[in-house]
């Protein structure tokens, strides 16, 4: 079974951009297609986007304006870019090879 | 967006007592491709969602028989036949149309 883990600041100043990578193990990244999903504290989870090993990808027409994600497959890595943050995007971050992989999160918080 | 509604927003089962959570979407979930795109998951206290039931009925790898959904449509229902203390959480069904949307989630504990 593959494994997940994200990786990033657990702080990010208002307005900022906030980056996260995600490790994967176990597996390779290639043929299949990735997402990132968040969860708020004490929230429902929230779909960001999803990436596909070709390079394309689709984003929750909600964010899309802040959202860039990216694939390494060399390095077997995911990326998430979120430009402009806000108190809002305060949440646990999680990446998936959906439906079943997911990472364990990590919380990001967004204060000056 | 596709709104998913769960109810009941809790529930409190006497261990070896059914559960059964409703989830309706605001659209169908039928997919072009005939498939529909609705699944169940398990947020246990600290961690990350688990899937239980992918494509309506179909139960995940290691999910016990206990679990089962159903449904078409627009409607859908997550059943669990004999509760256990371990299954105890938050359950959420998600929809895997574009975008993927999620229910606000059904938090299961035992009496």
């Amino acid at each position: 079974q593959v494994q997940l883990q994200e990786s990033g600041p657990g702080l990010v100043k208002p307005s900022e951009t906030l980056s996260l990578t995600c490790s994967v193990s176990g597996g390779s990244i290639s043929s299949y297609h990735w997402s990132w999903i968040r969860q708020p504290a004490g929230k429902g989870l929230e779909w960001i986007g999803r990436i596909y090993t070709s390079g394309n990808a689709n984003y929750n027409p909600s964010l899309k304006s802040r959202v860039t994600m990216s694939v390494d497959t060399s390095k077997n890595q995911l990326s998430l870019k979120l430009t402009s943050v806000t108190a809002a995007d305060t949440a646990v971050y999680y990446c998936a090879r959906e439906p079943a992989d997911w990472g364990q999160g990590t919380l990001v918080t967004v204060s000056s | 967006d596709i709104v998913m509604t769960q109810t009941p927003l809790s529930l409190s089962v006497t261990p070896g007592q059914p559960a059964s959570i409703s989830c309706k979407s605001s659209q169908s979930l039928l997919h072009s491709d005939g498939e529909t795109y609705l699944y169940w998951y398990l947020q246990k206290p600290g961690q990350s969602p688990q899937l239980l039931i992918y494509e309506v009925s179909s139960r995940f790898s290691g999910v016990p028989d206990r679990f089962s959904g159903s449904g078409s449509g627009t409607d859908f229902t997550l059943k669990i036949s004999r509760v256990e203390a371990e299954d105890v959480g938050v359950y959420c069904c998600m929809q895997g149309l574009h975008p993927p949307t999620f229910g606000q989630g059904t938090r299961l504990e035992i009496k």
